[in-house]
């Protein structure tokens, strides 16, 4: 069965990173450009940042206001990818989602929720 | 970054035909077309159509994608009370090389 399961629920204080598991199972991750999503409360969806497949180098694409403060990393052996986002703010409150992409995003994660909280 | 253009609602009765549309540029839409999204409160979205205007099989061909220049719209037929949700388009933007997304459209069907 394809699908991806994210790891559970955080909170974090401001100032602080947290990094958010994606496994990948029925499928091996490095076969497609894998995503990062979130959407804040009651907001819209916002893309984040991308993993190249390894045929097209396996690099990392980010937008412009995360490209300073997320790092994207894998393991191979548990077809997990994990998203860190650095620096955090209360704005950063919301659901983190992973997904894959074939044409369009897929596969998608259960979500994430990561609150910036003192 | 600029985004893609989606009216915020839309409403229709039960049973009509709702066509809903996606604004953006030569760089995005009109470069390699959107990809369209489905998502119910609380719950992840979900892929209605891809950018080849493809639909996966376990979508309800009730959901037609089409394209048109730098336009996008996604038309549902036979409306029921479960294709109300937040409805959003997708598009790699050439220019940017980012993925871009319009804000959302909810439809309510009444």
């Amino acid at each position: 069965q394809v699908q991806l399961v994210q790891s559970a629920a955080e909170v974090k204080k401001p100032g602080a990173s947290v990094k958010v598991s994606c496994e990948a199972s029925g499928f091996t991750f490095t076969n497609y450009y894998m995503h990062w999503v979130r959407q804040a409360p009651g907001q819209g969806l916002e893309w984040m940042t991308m993993l190249s497949p390894s045929r097209d180098g396996g690099g990392t694409t980010s937008a412009r206001k995360f490209r300073h403060r997320v790092t994207l990393t894998s393991d191979t052996s548990t077809n997990t990818v994990y998203m860190e986002l650095s620096s955090l703010t209360y704005e950063d409150t919301a659901v983190y989602f992973c997904a894959r992409e074939v044409e369009g995003f897929d596969v998608w994660g259960q979500g994430t929720m990561v609150t910036v909280s003192s | 970054q600029a985004g893609l253009t989606q009216p915020p609602s839309v409403s229709k009765d039960l049973g009509q035909t709702a066509t809903l549309t996606c604004t953006g540029d030569s760089n995005n839409v009109g470069y390699q077309g959107v990809a369209w999204l489905q998502q119910h409160q609380g719950h992840p979205p979900k892929l209605l159509s891809n950018r080849q205007n493809g639909r996966p099989s376990e979508i309800s061909d009730r959901f037609s994608a089409s394209r048109s220049g730098n336009s996008a719209s996604l038309t549902i037929t036979g409306l029921q009370t479960e294709d109300e949700a937040d409805y959003y388009c997708s598009a790699w933007d050439n220019s940017l090389s980012v993925w871009v997304l319009g804000g959302g459209t909810k439809l309510t069907v009444l």
